[in-house]
């Protein structure tokens, strides 16, 4: 495996499920990024991680939960989500700074119905 | 609110000539900017960065940066119908967290 791998691609779930996304990076970055990518709209930051430890929360709706085990693995928990949810998840990785940007996953299709 | 701005487009340019995709943003204190290309169904996909005014080449690709009037600018020589995508600026501020614009989507016809 190489770069940043995501699962799953694709994701349909009730507004009364739980799932999980993850994704996995073998870059040896050490920050990690959940964005949210929606029609019409600009990637929506929504949680930042440095070194294991979360150092931004967007304002994300507590639906949606991150859990950062190690450098490496990044999950995004989601319960009782709603239509509007419904949206490409991406996950991203890159050195601490990010000076020489992000290397992105190929992200997850979630849809809620 | 720390923007960045694209035109969503379409540009369409003939195969062959010079596409010019711009990007302004609103925060002075940005220090690294990034053009992302993203095809339909596909995650972005980093091209270029720049840090320093002025230009920046890269085979096909030139980015351009003027920090006192804000604006980003990404240049695709000899345009090939394979960059037909939508392209992404995104500007750093607070060290690591990237903020995207809407994106350009780029059409180039035979």
């Amino acid at each position: 495996e190489t770069g940043v791998t995501q699962t799953p691609r694709h994701l349909v779930m009730g507004m009364t499920n739980k799932k999980s996304l993850k994704c996995e990076q073998h870059l040896g970055h050490n920050a990690m990024y959940w964005y949210k990518q929606s029609a019409k709209k600009p990637l929506e930051l929504m949680f930042v991680y440095n070194f294991k430890e979360q150092t931004e929360n967007n304002s994300v709706p507590s639906r949606f939960s991150p859990e950062c085990p190690n450098s490496s693995h990044l999950f995004l928990h989601l319960h009782t989500l709603q239509p509007e949810d419904s949206a490409l998840y991406l996950c991203a990785s890159s050195q601490a700074g990010g000076r020489d940007g992000y290397t992105f996953g190929s992200g997850t299709r979630l849809t809620v119905v | 609110q720390k923007e960045v701005e694209q035109n969503s487009g379409p540009l369409s340019v003939p195969e062959g000539a010079i596409a010019s995709l711009n990007c302004t943003y609103s925060d002075r204190g940005s220090q690294s900017f990034f053009w992302y290309r993203q095809y339909s169904g596909k995650s972005p996909e980093l091209i270029m960065f720049i840090y320093s005014n002025g230009d920046k080449e890269d085979g096909r690709f030139t980015a351009q940066l003027n920090k006192a009037s804000q604006y980003v600018s990404l240049l695709i020589r000899d345009s090939q119908p394979s960059d037909s995508a939508t392209y992404l600026c995104a500007v750093a501020y607070n060290t690591d967290k990237l903020i995207f614009g809407t994106g350009t989507r780029l059409q180039v016809f035979p």
